[in-house]
Formats: structure tokens, C-alpha cells, sequence
């Protein structure tokens, strides 16, 4: 069981170049999440999905986007990189609303030079 | 808004009993949850508080007090590999993290 799969786990992009982290659970979860985390601080939500075709912002939206074509998978879509999106970000997904217990991938960690 | 203050650092030794306490300032939730991170790898589940109250779990045990706006994390028989950081988060749909407490357990 492979639980929640984050590709890639490092990466380095130039200014203003666009890619997408791919993230993927097969738990069949229907909530799923992105986080970053930079050094030394907590999770800051960037975007969230409650199932297939639903997405929603969270609290650091902006700079990125999000889409949800299938339960498996969850996407994050990087435009125009700033140094400021130098981060580790993480996937996670829960099998239900408000039971307060996520499943994180190991994360993907992206430097913006 | 929601926001969460738990103390940056906490230092304690091998064997002893640590409490990290996390208050918290939000309009209604329904819970409150416990990460462990150790350096460099992803946040794993220790413990949610749906209700008001103790919940143990082997050498760790959480609480919650709604009344107070205030919850701990309470680790029991300190080890070496308990050093890590430690995150509470709120539960409204989705989760809202502090900003974590860095504890290092000494021998």
C-alpha cells in the first residue's frame, strides 16, 4: 500500500518558469490537501479538495492552482515561479471531513533561483 | 480568523515527562490534532481531541479544554527519538497548523 505519492521529491527552477507537482493516494480518499512548509515554521494550506471536480482556496492561494479530474490524483500547478515559492510542499488526504487525522506524502522539496 | 500559539522550543531529558500547550483563538471547530515531524520528513498523526477531555495513546496522551481555548500534548517516559517537532492544528473541514514546538530531549 503506498499511501500518498509526491513526484518529484526535489527540483530547482529558475524565475519565472511554471511546473506542477504531482501527487497521488490510493486509499480512495476523497479529501485531499497542499501544504508548504517553510524552514522552520507550521503548514500553511495553499488548496484543498472534498472529492473528484471540487476544489477549494486555502490560506496562501495565490501563485498556484489546483485541479481534481480524478480521486486519485491532485495536482499543483506552479505559474510564473518566484523565489518567494522556495518551499517543501506537502500532499495529504483523509478518508473523511473532520476526522483530524491527514496522510502526508514525504513531500517535494522546490528551490526558485 | 484562526490562529494557534504553541512555545517554539522545549528541551527535557531522557526519561522524563514533557507538556507542550497550545492555545488557540478560532470561531468554532471541531477538534484538535497532534503531528509529530521529525527533521525533513512529513508530519505523521499522534492524537485527536474530537471532544473535550484526555485521550491516551501509549506514552502520549492529549487534552482539550474548549471552555479554555487551550490543549496539550503531554509525552510520558522521554526517548532519544521523541526529539522532533510538534504540531497541534485545529479542525474546521480542514486543518490549520500552529507553527510548531521543536523538542529535544537530552541524555
Amino acid at each position: 500500500n503506498a499511501g500518498v505519492t509526491q513526484t518529484p521529491k526535489f527540483r530547482i527552477l529558475k524565475i519565472g518558469q511554471s511546473m506542477t507537482l504531482q501527487c497521488t493516494q490510493d486509499m480512495n480518499h476523497n479529501y485531499m490537501y497542499w501544504y508548504r512548509q517553510d524552514p522552520g515554521m507550521g503548514l500553511k494550506l495553499i488548496y484543498y479538495s472534498v472529492g473528484a471536480g471540487i476544489t477549494d482556496k486555502g490560506e496562501v492561494p495565490n501563485g498556484y492552482n489546483v485541479s481534481r479530474s480524478t480521486t486519485e490524483d491532485f495536482p499543483l500547478r506552479l505559474e510564473l515561479a518566484a523565489p518567494s515559492q522556495t518551499s517543501v510542499y506537502f500532499c495529504a488526504s483523509s478518508p473523511a471531513k473532520n476526522t483530524g487525522e491527514l496522510f502526508f506524502g514525504e513531500g517535494s522539496r522546490l528551490t526558485v533561483l | 480568523g484562526q490562529s494557534l500559539e504553541q512555545p517554539s522550543e522545549v528541551t527535557a531529558v531522557e526519561g522524563a515527562i514533557v507538556q507542550i500547550n497550545c492555545t488557540y483563538q478560532t470561531s468554532g471547530f471541531y477538534g484538535l490534532s497532534w503531528y509529530q515531524q521529525h527533521d525533513g520528513g512529513a508530519p505523521t498523526f499522534l492524537s485527536y481531541n474530537g471532544l473535550d477531555g484526555l485521550e491516551e495513546t501509549g506514552r502520549f496522551s492529549s487534552f482539550l479544554s474548549r471552555s479554555d481555548s487551550y490543549g496539550y500534548l503531554l509525552l510520558q517516559e522521554l526517548q532519544m527519538k521523541d526529539s522532533a517537532s510538534y504540531f497541534c492544528a485545529v479542525c474546521r473541514g480542514k486543518l490549520i497548523f500552529g507553527q510548531g514546538t521543536e523538542l529535544s530531549v537530552k541524555p
